[in-house]
């Protein structure tokens, strides 16, 4: 039971342009979500994330969008750089009234290559 | 500030022998969670940790796998009788929580991960 879907493995767009990458979900309880980046060989690094509160985040050239009816979350990357070329994780986390562990579920991961 | 440390960064063992994984999580910081990425798999919980304390374990795959932390800080993952199946990428993260978690979370911090194989 995948409750965090990205069903892209992989995107390529050219240097300058804009990535999108998405991500659905399946668990109305979740409240906040995260994008990380990681590249091979190291751990994940957080990129940026949002509250079910809100719908739209940006910090930089990163802007994530939430579409809570649509289950549907979006990590907008302009311009695209080819340093950005890396696995992208989005994840997201339930408030456990009961036991609030805040565990993050990770979707499956995009690879984005920007070419130069 | 010091991030997140793992060690070892790499660990090949025999399949039967113990393995014991170390994480230093950033100083402060109160929850601690240990993830692993099995090959062409997304990130996988198995147990969380606020203080000493382990409230959530469901992601522990077996009895064989058991994870402590002391003084609020380090934590150990001791995989016993590994198993082929156990080769991963293991991970551990930390963020600061607030008993009050509200309608926003924690950004969790991960560190490097120990790359383990079982031969």
């Amino acid at each position: 039971d995948q409750q965090v879907k990205q069903n892209s493995p992989s995107l390529s767009v050219q240097e300058g342009r804009i990535s999108i990458l998405n991500c659905d979900y399946t668990n109305s309880m979740f409240d906040y979500f995260l994008w990380y980046k990681k590249y091979p060989a190291e751990g994940p690094t957080f990129l940026i994330s949002i509250s079910s509160i809100k719908d739209k985040n940006e910090d930089g050239r990163f802007t994530v969008f939430l579409n809570k009816s649509a289950k549907h979350l979006s990590l907008h990357i302009v311009p695209s750089q080819p340093g950005d070329s890396a696995v992208y994780f989005c994840a997201a986390s339930a408030k456990q009234i009961s036991s609030n562990t805040g565990k993050l579920i990770f979707g499956q991961g995009t690879t984005l290559q920007v070419k130069p | 500030g010091a991030g997140v440390s793992q060690s070892p960064s790499n660990k090949v063992t025999e399949k039967g022998k113990d393995v014991e994984l170390r994480c230093d999580p950033i100083s402060g910081h109160t929850a601690l969670y240990w993830y692993r990425q099995s090959l062409g798999q997304g990130l996988e919980f198995l147990i969380y940790f606020q203080g000493n304390s382990a409230p959530d374990k469901s992601g522990l795959p077996s009895d064989r796998f058991s994870a402590e932390r002391t003084g609020g800080s380090v934590s150990t993952l001791t995989i016993q009788r590994t198993q082929q199946e156990d080769s991963a990428v293991y991970l551990c993260a930390s963020s600061f929580t607030s008993r009050d978690r509200g309608t926003s979370g924690e950004t969790q911090y991960f560190g490097p991960g120990t790359r383990l194989l079982v031969l």
